[in-house]
């Protein structure tokens, strides 16, 4: 089972910023957190990824927690493009990624 | 820098057939993971191969296989297909077995009716 929370939908109008909480309160300390993302039937798509300290790249900023119980992506001038499903998952990076229902993001114009 | 690819694109088969789905892991990686994906739902974990061998399993029969070639592109067989099995099968490679980032190909539509 997935052992993140995400809320099932956000909208956000073209141009301002999507801020996406996850929930992750059972997060061991070997755990990172990552973030993917899913255009309409195409694989998912590595944004970003984070243990403890806040990151940041060309696609978006991963905000943790201190207690590292919730994170938020933050895509800061969202695009039409940037329509999709967001995925985020506690990995240790050994094996596999446990994937749950994700947050639908939807940006109008 | 080559990415993940697939193939087919899109297949459709008939119950009680068999499927071979194949990937071509991205340039300087050795794992590859195979993740299967139904409608409305997030991908889930069939099994991970690193340097030609199985390691770890997610809950699927055995009808389930996979290989691993020295180039460290894979295969994907699925066994006496079942109407269930309809979905989008996704690879991922990964440059290793510890804290590694899995990058996903687009995925093999399959159909089974």
């Amino acid at each position: 089972d997935a052992k993140t929370t995400q809320p099932t939908s956000m909208d956000c109008a073209e141009g301002r910023a999507a801020n996406l909480p996850c929930n992750h309160s059972t997060i061991s300390g070997n755990e990172y957190v990552y973030w993917y993302r899913q255009i309409h039937s195409q694989g998912p798509q590595y944004i970003i990824h984070g243990l403890k300290n806040n990151e940041t790249n060309e696609m978006a900023s991963l905000i943790i927690t201190e207690d590292r119980k919730s994170s938020t992506l933050i895509l800061p001038h969202a695009t039409l493009r940037d329509t999709a499903v967001y995925y985020c998952i506690v990995y240790t990076g050994f094996q596999k990624l446990v994937f749950g229902t994700g947050t639908r993001l939807l940006v109008s114009p | 820098e080559t990415g993940v690819t697939q193939s087919p694109t899109h297949l459709i088969k008939t119950r009680g057939q068999q499927v071979t789905l194949r990937c071509s892991s991205q340039s300087g990686h050795n794992t590859v993971s195979w993740y299967q994906q139904a409608l409305g739902q997030g991908p889930q974990f069939i099994f991970q191969y690193y340097r030609e061998e199985e390691n770890g399993r997610g809950n699927f029969p055995p009808r389930f296989s996979g290989l691993q070639f020295p180039n460290y592109s894979s295969e994907l067989n699925v066994n006496a297909l079942e109407l269930d099995d309809s979905a989008l099968y996704l690879c991922a490679s990964s440059s290793g077995l510890r804290r590694e980032t899995q990058y996903f190909g687009p995925g093999t539509r399959l159909l089974v009716l």
